[in-house]
């Protein structure tokens, strides 16, 4: 089944300790990217990555780090949380940049206290 | 910067009606334009995809249309059902990026 798989679904976690959130793609797509969702905000882009060791900043990268080594993988790195990085986070794939749909992961519920 | 409006406040409509939703861009020329539709605690699924040539797209009981000199898009649903209900996302699409709105929450009541 393709998909778009992030660990873990819900992560409560302290400020200042760091944490990864992963993501992997099995539909063999270039272009991946993170969101992150907050009521009355919608979906925000944080990073994305057009192809393997290729990665750029979306509109909100501050606080968040992301490698792209493998073309399926695509993790999230917080290396010092903080109680504003409390969000819905989710991962996308699609095939050919942004010009076709974009597949999502079932997102990732962080809370930093 | 640019910006999307999308209703704030929930649509309710009775099952079997047509559902209208609404999608407002400003300070953008998107190359095309998407709809998601997400449920609770879940991820966006995709719609439909419209591009700035397209007056109108079609699937099933979805229609699109996309005005770019009003800066618009609106998005039905015709016989609608309850299972209709849900959060729907319209995003902007250009170079490396998408821009959703925040979505607007349809509920179809039997």
């Amino acid at each position: 089944e393709a998909q778009v798989t992030q660990n873990p679904r819900y992560l409560i976690t302290v400020t200042g300790k760091k944490l990864t959130v992963t993501c992997s793609q099995n539909m063999n797509h270039e272009y991946m990217s993170w969101y992150r969702q907050d009521p009355g905000l919608g979906l925000r882009q944080i990073y994305y990555s057009m192809n393997v060791e290729v990665t750029d900043k979306g509109d909100v990268p501050e606080g968040y780090k992301v490698s792209r080594k493998e073309k399926r993988n695509f993790p999230l790195i917080l290396e010092s949380p903080s109680p504003n990085q409390t969000s819905l986070y989710f991962c996308a794939s699609s095939p050919r940049g942004q010009n076709t749909e974009a597949f999502f992961g079932q997102g990732t519920r962080l809370t930093v206290v | 910067s640019q910006k999307i409006e999308q209703n704030s406040e929930a649509l309710n409509i009775q099952e079997g009606k047509t559902a209208t939703l609404t999608c407002n861009y400003t300070n953008y020329s998107p190359a095309y334009l998407q709809w998601y539709r997400q449920d609770p605690g879940r991820g966006p699924v995709f719609l439909l995809l419209i591009r700035e040539n397209e007056k109108e797209k079609r699937k099933e009981r979805l229609k699109v249309t996309f005005d770019t000199t009003l800066k618009q898009s609106l998005f039905h649903i015709t016989a609608s059902q309850p299972a209709d209900s849900a959060t729907y996302l319209c995003a902007l699409g250009g170079y490396n990026k998408l821009i959703f709105g925040a979505g607007t929450r349809l509920a179809v009541h039997p």
